[in-house]
């Protein structure tokens, strides 16, 4: 069975761009998680999708949005990028919607905003 | 609000000693879970091993077992006999009823050979 899949795998953008990042789980997970990791914040759980609703969030601003489609894969959306946005982001994926279910990483995707 | 602290950022050890990683966590509440995760060099995060606050016995799994005290809100891993591909960054993790989940700055552990 494939893993968690990521694309892209590195990105460098503009402050100011805005960002589209793409999570594909695994075979039959419907619950999409995605987190953000920086050297001085450490991970940090920015939102959780399932069956196509959002249900739970993270304490990020509004400019950090995602979605889930049918097919289960997710996207997140980072708008007006700022320079702390740099990071690599995380997706997660798990059978069920609470997360005490065993989550499955991706490779992550590493941003760097200049 | 919930905290979860690791006290060691890096640690050394030498193949095949056992090692234990200390983490501590903050909360008012009863039922939660509590994870290790492991993020090896340039590869992807997995779970080593997960932990119901509400059960008494402690979580193992291989080589890996926890020491969960919950009144000191105290949740240990051990790794015995650990080999080179221990090395990784752990990371402790706190979940709530919420399902808000709040990770560690994790430990560096280094397996010497």
């Amino acid at each position: 069975k494939a893993g968690v899949t990521q694309t892209p795998r590195y990105l460098i953008k503009t402050r100011g761009q805005q960002v589209t990042l793409s999570c594909s789980p695994i075979s039959g997970h419907r619950s999409v998680s995605w987190y953000q990791q920086t050297p001085g914040q450490g991970l940090q759980f920015l939102f959780e999708y399932f069956s196509e609703t959002q249900r739970n969030k993270g304490n990020f601003p509004g400019r950090f949005s995602g979605r889930q489609f049918s097919n289960s894969r997710s996207e997140m959306n980072v708008s007006t990028l700022e320079l702390g946005d740099s990071a690599l982001y995380l997706c997660a994926s798990s059978l069920g919607a609470a997360l005490s279910y065993e989550q499955y990483f991706g490779p992550g995707t590493r941003l760097t905003v200049t | 609000a919930q905290t979860v602290t690791q006290s060691q950022p890096e640690m050394s050890v030498q193949e095949a000693e056992t090692v234990t990683l200390s983490c501590t966590y903050d909360t008012s509440e009863s039922n939660y879970y509590l994870f290790w995760y492991k993020q090896p060099p340039s590869r992807q995060m997995i779970l080593v091993i997960r932990q119901e606050a509400y059960k008494q016995q402690n979580a193992t799994e291989n080589r890996f077992s926890v020491n969960f005290q919950k009144a000191a809100k105290s949740f240990s891993l051990k790794i015995s006999d650990s080999q080179l591909g221990d090395t990784a960054m752990y990371f402790c993790a706190f979940m709530n009823r919420d399902d808000k989940i709040i990770f560690g700055k994790g430990t560096r552990l280094h397996i010497l050979p």
